[in-house]
């Protein structure tokens, strides 16, 4: 059973562009968070989805960011206009229900 | 205001010395305590979950426990492979709810 996938790993973007990164659960896990970490900080949340529905997005910035879990698919993590305080760790978990909370590698943006 | 707060924020410890690392936390209606390891460059790795107090989990070199303020990740006779960040994090509310995370401790063991 692979874990919880994440791409790109790295991903490099100049300001004002866009950056998308997924995530894939792991099998039968119907539950994804997404959280920031930034250096020297601990993992911040952003948002909690299931399929196709946004759960709890209080730990995301009100402006140019927007997440999805579609029926099909991974989830998106959609950064719009980026900006070099937007540089940091994206990471993504996974959980089938209560309980343990599985993260995937996380994917790097740099913003130049 | 922390809700979550690991200490120390960096432990340096010789091969088979034995320590504890501290998550306390000062939320109410705590659901779940959460330990996880972290390797640079990598994802967190979770390793236990408490959810009350008087409970105890094993695996390896380490143990947790948590009692109604904090919790300790005891590691007994650590090994070089142990160095890594050890996270903790706590639930509030429901079963699915959001995990908020402490800063993270940095574990150095020396051969």
């Amino acid at each position: 059973n692979a874990g919880v996938m994440q791409n790109p790993r790295h991903l490099v973007r100049r300001r004002g562009q866009e950056a998308r990164l997924r995530c894939s659960p792991m099998k039968g896990h119907s539950h994804v968070y997404w959280y920031r970490q930034l250096p020297e900080e601990g993992l911040k949340f952003m948002v909690y989805l299931q399929k196709e529905n946004i759960i709890d997005e209080s730990g995301m910035p009100k402006e140019r960011f927007s997440a999805e879990f579609p029926k099909e698919g991974p989830s998106i993590l959609r950064i719009q206009q980026v900006v070099r305080g937007d540089s940091a760790a994206y990471f993504c978990a996974s959980s089938p229900s209560a309980g343990e909370r599985f993260f995937g590698p996380g994917t790097r943006l740099t913003v130049l | 205001e922390d809700q979550v707060t690991q200490s120390p924020e960096a432990l340096r410890l010789q091969e088979g010395e034995s320590s504890s690392l501290n998550c306390s936390y000062t939320v109410s209606g705590l659901r779940g305590l959460f330990w996880y390891r972290q390797d640079p460059g990598k994802g967190p790795e979770f390793l236990f979950t408490l959810y009350s107090a008087g409970e105890e989990k094993e695996k390896e070199r380490l143990k947790a426990t948590l009692t109604k303020k904090e919790s300790f990740l005891h590691i007994t006779a650590p090994k070089p492979e142990d160095s890594a960040t050890y996270l903790c994090a706590v639930q509030q509310g429901g079963a699915n709810s959001k995990l908020t995370f402490g800063k993270g401790i940095t574990l150095s063991v020396r051969p």
